[in-house]
């Protein structure tokens, strides 16, 4: 297993198109986090699945944010009509439940939006 | 409250110890976690406590936590230029969700 991937890396779009992230966890973890981080700052929750079930959504998942694990694998985030304010690295972390130890962070895909 | 304060910026010689500071508000915090990330990249696991323990070494690293102060502290030894990155502090009150300081960028300077 080679940890946390995320697809693509960067993505520059124009504001008010869609944009959808892929993240492949750690193939054993049945937990998955999505994080946004901004420049200096550190990262902050959006959402996690436990399997396929989506259990907690942070304020901050407009609701032209939405993120799917419809087999309890691989999950994607989608933002629609984007705006600049969305520009941020997008970081996806596993986890197995129950383990304490931290998550895995994936690389993350940094959006910019022009 | 869920905030998490850490000092922006530390600069150290090779060689020497850096330590880095955190204070954190949640007295509910089960555990702290220092994570570090390098340009470009995501964040990698350096260490962890439990809010049961005073103090944890692994290798160069060394955390102490006072739990009456909230401060959370990671020295690190004999600092290298590959140690050179943004260390995070986080903590979790819950079992699936961090919350973040805004970060300390450590300098190694030769």
């Amino acid at each position: 297993d080679t940890g946390v991937s995320q697809d693509p890396r960067h993505k520059i779009t124009k504001r008010g198109q869609n944009v959808t992230f892929r993240c492949d966890p750690i193939s054993e973890h049945n937990r998955l986090y999505w994080y946004r981080q901004t420049l200096g700052q550190g990262p902050e929750f959006l959402t996690y699945f436990q399997n396929e079930a989506q259990l907690e959504k942070s304020r901050l998942l407009s609701d032209r944010f939405s993120a799917e694990r419809p087999k309890g694998s691989f999950s994607t985030l989608e933002i629609q009509r984007t705006e600049q304010g969305d520009s941020a690295m997008y970081l996806c972390a596993s986890s197995l439940w129950g383990e304490t130890e931290g998550y895995t962070f994936g690389s993350g895909t940094r959006l910019t939006v022009v | 409250g869920e905030d998490v304060e850490q000092s922006l910026f530390l600069s150290v010689r090779e060689g020497d110890s850096s330590v880095i500071n955190c204070t954190y508000t949640d007295s509910s915090s089960t555990y702290l976690y220092w994570y570090k990330q390098e340009p470009g990249a995501g964040l990698q696991l350096l260490t962890y406590i439990f809010s049961n323990m005073d103090m944890k070494q692994d290798q160069r690293l060394t955390v102490l936590l006072n739990k009456k102060d909230k401060h959370l502290s990671l020295r690190i030894a004999d600092t290298q230029t590959g140690d050179s990155a943004i260390y995070f502090c986080a903590e979790g009150s819950n079992d699936y969700k961090l919350s973040f300081g805004a970060g300390t960028t450590v300098t190694v300077r030769a």
